[in-house]
């Protein structure tokens, strides 16, 4: 059974830095075409990916938000960590994991619960 | 980069058939996947691979892709269907995940 929880801070000032840690269970970032993706959404607005991660380090980042994303993984703990630079009010929202099974296109077939940021000062 | 479109809403009366469409230029091309979202909740993958469904996914949920529209059909809608439907697609050009704006399907 694949689970995927995201934790963090739910409340960061304008111009800090955030971390997420994404903790998973049921899958192992060693088998290859796995992944794990971070996926945002504001509140009452569209799911906006940001960045993704695949076995042997191999990593994706949204072109509008590259230069502000950083993702790492640690296999042997089964934890994902977003950081983003620089954050401001819009980036208030819901910030979700993701597992994807397929390198490439493949879907994101299991999701965390979320966690809300608030960005604040 | 590539862009996907979806209506902004889609009404339809209970057992009836809702259909949402998900638009790019030469998307059948590409793996549109779907996702249905209800409020306070986190998405889960109704269709993959644009016409397959997931484990626990009722064969009534359907997805086709041709042309330039991709589409989710849910046939004897029920009042539970009522969600956001968000479609996707892999973007190789600049190597990103795209999701659609999202459908909001309301059952009448």
């Amino acid at each position: 059974q694949i689970t995927l929880k995201e934790s963090g801070p739910t409340l960061v000032k304008p111009t800090q830095t955030l971390t997420l840690t994404c903790t998973f269970s049921g899958f192992s970032l060693n088998t290859t075409g796995v992944g794990v993706g971070w996926i945002r959404q504001p509140p009452g607005k569209a799911l906006e990916w940001l960045t993704l991660i695949y076995w042997g380090d191999d990593k994706r980042h949204s072109p509008s938000l590259k230069s502000r994303l950083t993702i790492t993984m640690d296999t042997s703990k089964n934890q994902v960590v977003l950081t983003m630079t620089n954050m401001d009010p819009v980036d208030t929202g819901t910030y979700y994991c993701a597992h994807t099974g397929n390198y490439g296109s493949g879907s994101l077939d299991f999701w965390g619960q979320g966690t809300l940021v608030t960005v604040s000062s | 980069s590539y862009v996907v479109t979806q209506p902004p809403s889609v009404s339809v009366a209970p057992g009836q058939t809702a259909t949402i469409t998900c638009g790019g230029d030469n998307i059948r091309y590409k793996s549109v996947h779907w996702y249905r979202q209800k409020p306070g909740q986190a998405p889960i993958l109704v269709v993959y691979d644009d016409r397959a469904r997931p484990s626990g996914i009722p064969e009534r949920i359907s997805g086709a892709n041709s042309g330039d529209t991709a589409t989710l059909t849910i046939r004897g809608v029920e009042a539970g269907d009522e969600s956001d439907y968000y479609c996707q697609v892999w973007d190789s050009s600049f190597d990103q995940y795209v999701f659609g704006p999202g459908t909001k399907v309301t059952v009448l």
